[in-house]
């Protein structure tokens, strides 16, 4: 099956400062990936869509300048929360739809961000 | 806001017995799918309903969409205590392939 990485899987960083994370689909090309945000007991939700070749769509809310998203080749996007605040501290999980593919989704294991 | 809603939000059931959580959305969809989150991990996917599906089986699940009332049940059947964990619904508007999560349920099935 198809399947999606990401890196790191957890990450505590001082505040101020910039933390990358790293999306790879690992068998497959993803002309899309979707970076998600999920709180303790809480649901997941969507920050921004990634196009390969092109710029983000962010959803309402999400600050594009807080949260950068480069999606560089058909293997892999990153997200990389810049300045980061202990508000920032999450869980941030991202999925990568396989190009041709119109239904499925495929999640990686996500990463958790604590900022001090 | 969030498309779906979830209910019950938690279930706690004994080993053996059936779980069922109910997904309602707002608008139409493509698909509606459901997954599957243990405490602190990914999403595994469960299954996929198409919006001109009524019913849909996989193992020991069963789905069913009720278009007309914009609802989906998620039904487990012979619970494990392996089956704890969070399951969410997700709905698929068709457009830029994104999905909207559900609140979710949280599931725990005692040994």
């Amino acid at each position: 099956g198809a399947v999606v990485s990401q890196h790191p899987s957890r990450v505590i960083c001082k505040s101020g400062t910039s933390v990358k994370i790293e999306c790879r689909s690992l068998d497959f090309q993803a002309t899309t990936m979707f970076w998600y945000r999920q709180f303790p007991k809480k649901s997941l939700m969507l920050m921004a869509t990634s196009n390969e070749g092109s710029k983000a769509t962010y959803e309402q809310g999400v600050e594009k300048d807080k949260f950068l998203i480069n999606h560089a080749s058909l293997t892999l996007s990153t997200l990389t929360v810049t300045s980061a605040h202990p508000e920032d501290s999450s869980f941030y999980i991202c999925s990568a739809a396989a190009s041709g593919r119109t239904d499925t989704q495929y999640f990686g294991p996500g990463t958790r961000l604590t900022v001090l | 806001s969030q498309q779906g809603e979830e209910d019950p939000q938690a279930l706690s059931i004994q080993e053996g017995e059936n779980a069922t959580m109910n997904c309602s959305y707002k608008t139409s969809i493509n698909n509606l799918q459901w997954y599957r989150q243990n405490s602190g991990r990914g999403l595994v996917h469960l299954i996929l309903i198409r919006s001109n599906e009524r019913e849909k089986h996989s193992g020991r699940l069963r789905v069913t969409l009720d278009t007309s009332k914009k609802s989906s049940s998620l039904l487990i059947t012979a619970s494990r205590a392996a089956d704890t964990a969070s399951y969410f619904c997700a709905t698929d508007l068709g457009s830029a392939r994104q999905l909207t999560f559900g609140s979710g349920t949280q599931l725990t099935v005692l040994p």
